[in-house]
């Protein structure tokens, strides 16, 4: 079954404590991006990749890093978390990033403490 | 830069009506738009997507079109029921050489039995 899966699906940690959000997809998408999705300010981009080895900023990367050293996968790292990175988190990817749709894994909650 | 907006940020309808959701964007240099559904606590399920050059797509009961002079699109449901009841999201991608993706706060619907 083609997916994005995402682990783990829940998370409560205290702060500074280094965390690391996987996600693997199955469809050979070159393009993955990560989001996080707060109340009443929606969706928000965090990075995305082209590529392997290609990653770039979206619109909130403060506070995240990335890496992209295979296609099929793309981890968020979380360093140092703060309470204000208590959010849910999505991971999503697509064939190509401008044509076609992107497919979004079943998210993570986070809570940082 | 670019914002996206949906309007009503909720909706209630009785089963079987004919409903209309909006979306719009303060940047008609759209590459695409794409309309998401998002059940509560869940990942988004992409619904339909419209390539800049095309005025409308139709899925089943969907049916979403584009005037991207004006800055708009629509979300047409028809007979809804009440397993259309979710969060529905609008997002676009600004230009080819863009892999951002903004994101709508979302209309959330509740169908009534």
């Amino acid at each position: 079954e083609a997916q994005v899966t995402q682990n783990p699906r829940y998370l409560i940690t205290v702060t500074g404590k280094k965390l690391t959000v996987t996600c693997s997809q199955n469809m050979n998408h070159e393009y993955m991006s990560w989001y996080r999705q707060d109340p009443g300010l929606g969706l928000r981009q965090i990075y995305y990749s082209m590529n392997v080895e290609v990653t770039d900023k979206g619109d909130v990367p403060e506070g995240y890093k990335v890496s992209r050293k295979e296609k099929r996968n793309f981890p968020l790292i979380l360093e140092s978390p703060s309470p204000n990175q208590t959010s849910l988190y999505f991971c999503a990817s697509s064939p190509r990033a401008s044509l076609y749709e992107q497919y979004f894994g079943p998210g993570t909650r986070l809570t940082v403490t | 830069k670019q914002e996206v907006t949906q309007i009503p940020a909720a909706l209630s309808v009785p089963e079987g009506e004919n409903l209309v959701l909006n979306c719009s964007f303060t940047d008609s240099a759209i590459y695409n738009l794409q309309w998401f559904r998002q059940d509560p606590g869940k990942g988004l399920t992409s619904l339909l997507l419209i390539q800049s050059s095309q005025r409308e797509q139709t899925s089943g009961r969907l049916n979403a079109s584009l005037d991207k002079s004006s800055g708009r699109s629509t979300l047409y449901i028809a007979a809804s029921q009440p397993g259309d009841s979710a969060t529905y999201l609008c997002a676009v991608r600004s230009g080819a050489g863009s892999y951002q993706l903004t994101f709508g706060k979302g209309t959330k619907l509740s169908v009534i039995p």
